[in-house]
């Protein structure tokens, strides 16, 4: 069985880096075409994919956020982390971390609310 | 890249059937046999219903059905039920990243 979870901050300020990790269970992020990926949905809109990273360690990120963004894994640890810089109240929102493409297992979500 | 496009809400009555679209380019939805389709209840992960176009993961009722004509993925619902009232989102991927809808909100009248 495949399980995902995120965990961070719930509350960041304006203008710093949110750092969040995705503990994983069920599979292997060393085997061969699996990947991990970080998916966000502000309140109330629609989903947003923001970076993924590969057994190969070959990352892929959202054309519009790349520059903000840096995933990374830690096999023997069965996480992915996931650096977003310069947060602003716009990037409030519920951040979910997903195995592989398609997504087919998600995590539960978490709540990331930018304010000061 | 833009955001592939779906109708903003669906509606049908318990037993009927509806489609939802979702409209992209060549560079995504039809270039590539990469489309998915996820379930989403308020509060809820979404769930994964529909993979490459046209599969379903295991334990995915056969009431759920994708196809693609062009640049247009499609999913289809036959039988509503009250538990598919949801939000519905496509997603396409592509070699160098991945792109979701906007969303759909299946309604069961």
């Amino acid at each position: 069985q495949i399980t995902l979870k995120e965990s961070g901050p719930t509350l960041v300020k304006p203008t710093q880096t949110l750092t969040l990790t995705c503990t994983f269970s069920g599979f292997s992020l060393s085997t061969s075409g699996v990947g991990v990926g970080w998916i966000r949905q502000p309140p109330g809109k629609a989903l947003e994919w923001l970076a993924l990273i590969y057994w190969d360690d070959d990352k892929r990120y959202s054309p519009s956020l790349k520059s903000r963004l840096t995933i990374t894994k830690d096999t023997s640890k069965n996480q992915v982390v996931l650096t977003m810089t310069n947060m602003d109240p716009v990037d409030t929102a519920t951040y979910y971390c997903a195995h592989s493409i398609p997504f087919s297992s998600w995590g539960q979500g978490t709540l990331v609310t930018v304010s000061s | 890249q833009s955001a592939l496009t779906q109708p903003a809400s669906v509606s049908g009555s318990p037993g009927q059937s509806i489609t939802i679209s979702c409209t992209g380019t060549s560079s995504d939805v039809g270039g590539y046999n990469y489309v998915s389709w996820y379930q989403q209840h308020p509060g809820k992960a979404p769930k994964l219903m529909i993979y490459e176009v046209s599969n379903r993961p295991s334990g995915v009722s056969n009431r759920f059905s994708g196809s693609k004509s062009g640049n247009t993925a499609s999913l289809t619902i036959s039988g509503l039920q009250a538990e598919d009232e949801a939000d519905y989102y496509c997603s396409s991927y592509t070699s160098s990243s991945t792109l979701f809808g906007g969303g759909t909100k299946l309604t069961v009248l």
